[in-house]
């Protein structure tokens, strides 16, 4: 089993719609999760981070962490053309693991 | 502010060749990680430094191997390429040990025939 585990997708979504990505973890000590957005052929570029249980807003994205259920989720609001990418989670203990990736498609 | 800076950005080897790839982190940061990504197995660890010293290893085979210097650029080498090695390497800065806000370089793509 893998420490950080993700639909690889393609998860598509309409332009506008909500694109709802999810991720969990196995180890219990990972203390913040992160999540990348990585364009095809680019390196991964940081979009959120989350330490505590609950939600963080910040811009379009939602971050949501459920420590207990060791579940990480991203919602991308107003989804557009542009959100098109591979969306990592990682979780941090010592060191960051990261998940496979979800590749996200926004349909105009 | 500069980013991290990852030299040289393409690179073609053959097999049994050694490769030293290199890495600039954010002014400031002191740490550096490395990592593989291929399509097949993602983005994996290798390793982490901080004030020179290697603070975490993955699992990967001692052909792969790293250093930092002074100045927390960043170094790592392999030895006797396999094709297997082929992959995209990553470099990632944070300002401390344990700091996982981690801001990667634009990666230098290993080919190895």
């Amino acid at each position: 089993q893998k420490e950080v585990e993700q639909n690889s997708g393609p998860l598509s979504v309409p332009e506008g719609a909500i694109a709802s990505l999810n991720c969990t973890y196995s180890d219990r000590g990972s203390q913040s999760f992160f999540w990348y957005r990585q364009y095809s052929g680019k390196s991964p570029e940081l979009i959120m981070f989350i330490y505590s249980n609950g939600d963080k807003e910040d811009g379009r994205f939602t971050a949501q962490l459920n420590k207990a259920s060791q579940y990480v989720s991203l919602l991308i609001r107003d989804s557009q053309p542009s959100d098109s990418a591979t969306y990592l989670c990682a979780a941090a203990g010592n060191k960051l693991t990261f998940g496979g990736g979800t590749r996200v498609l926004v349909k105009p | 502010k500069a980013g991290v800076t990852q030299t040289p950005r393409y690179l073609i080897k053959t097999r049994g060749q050694q490769v030293t790839l290199s890495c600039s982190p954010i002014s400031g940061h002191r740490s550096v990680s490395w990592y593989q990504q291929t399509p097949g197995q993602g983005l994996q660890f290798l390793f982490e430094y901080f004030s020179e010293t290697q603070r975490n290893k993955g699992n990967f085979p001692g052909r792969f191997s790293g250093r930092q210097f002074s100045n927390s650029r960043s170094e790592m080498n392999v030895s006797t390429l396999e094709l297997g090695d082929s992959a995209l390497y990553l470099c990632a800065s944070s300002l401390s040990l344990g700091d996982t806000e981690a801001f990667f370089g634009q990666g230098t793509r290993l080919t190895v025939v």
